[in-house]
């Protein structure tokens, strides 16, 4: 079946815009996940969805960055007034409904902010 | 807070020879689940094996299998007869048993030559 796809593949932005990256995970998938790879960081977790529990938001490392969860399906992340810092590759990840069930990933979308 | 560990930031193999990657990892909980997962310049995360740490057996999938020392907080990677193909990142992943988030090692950077 389909994997967990993301969108757009990579975006080039100005400091200051806003910016929506778009992930849909694999269907019937209930958990999705939103992960931050950068230079010097590493793999960081970002943001929690599961089925209609309020979504653990630990891991956002500003107000500037938000995400949404429509229908239990397609996710957004939103980061607005974007910085150089934010540059990074964004990885969406989904997996059924058992905490022991294995993540999987989409390609990511590469972010530049200029 | 859990962490993982790394420490080798690059390897080589000769194509068709045998590769041990190291990852070590710091918890204190008694049941949590380790993963390898491979990321090639596609960006993918793919997932290569899986050990759940109540199992003493060590997991195996075909060319991959993993020396899991539990009280060491060991976790290597073994990937023989290494192919072309085989060349990517490698991150090790922790998570624990109630947990969502995954957490990510520096990860190390295989390089598979002819």
């Amino acid at each position: 079946g389909a994997g967990v796809s993301q969108s757009p593949s990579n975006k080039v932005t100005e400091k200051g815009k806003d910016v929506e990256l778009r992930c849909d995970p694999i269907s019937g998938h209930t958990a999705l996940y939103w992960y931050r790879q950068s230079l010097g960081q590493g793999l960081e977790f970002l943001i929690y969805f599961q089925g209609n529990s309020a979504p653990d938001k630990s891991g956002l490392p500003s107000d500037r960055f938000s995400a949404e969860r429509t229908g239990g399906s397609v996710s957004t992340l939103t980061i607005q007034r974007t910085q150089q810092e934010d540059s990074a590759v964004y990885l969406c990840a989904s997996r059924e409904n058992r905490a022991a069930d294995t993540q999987y990933f989409g390609p990511g979308t590469r972010l530049t902010v200029l | 807070a859990q962490t993982v560990t790394q420490s080798q930031p690059e390897m080589s193999v000769q194509e068709a020879e045998t590769v041990t990657l190291s990852c070590t990892y710091d918890t204190s909980e008694s049941d949590y689940y380790l993963f390898w997962y491979k990321q090639p310049p596609s960006r993918q995360m793919i997932l290569v094996i899986r050990q759940e740490a109540y199992k003493q057996q060590n997991a195996t999938e075909n060319r991959f299998s993993v020396n899991f020392q539990k009280a060491a907080k060991s976790f290597s990677l073994k990937i023989s007869d290494s192919q072309l193909g085989d060349a990517a990142m490698y991150f090790c992943a922790y998570k624990e048993t109630s947990g969502s988030r995954l957490t990510f090692g520096e990860g190390t950077q295989l390089t598979v030559n002819p």
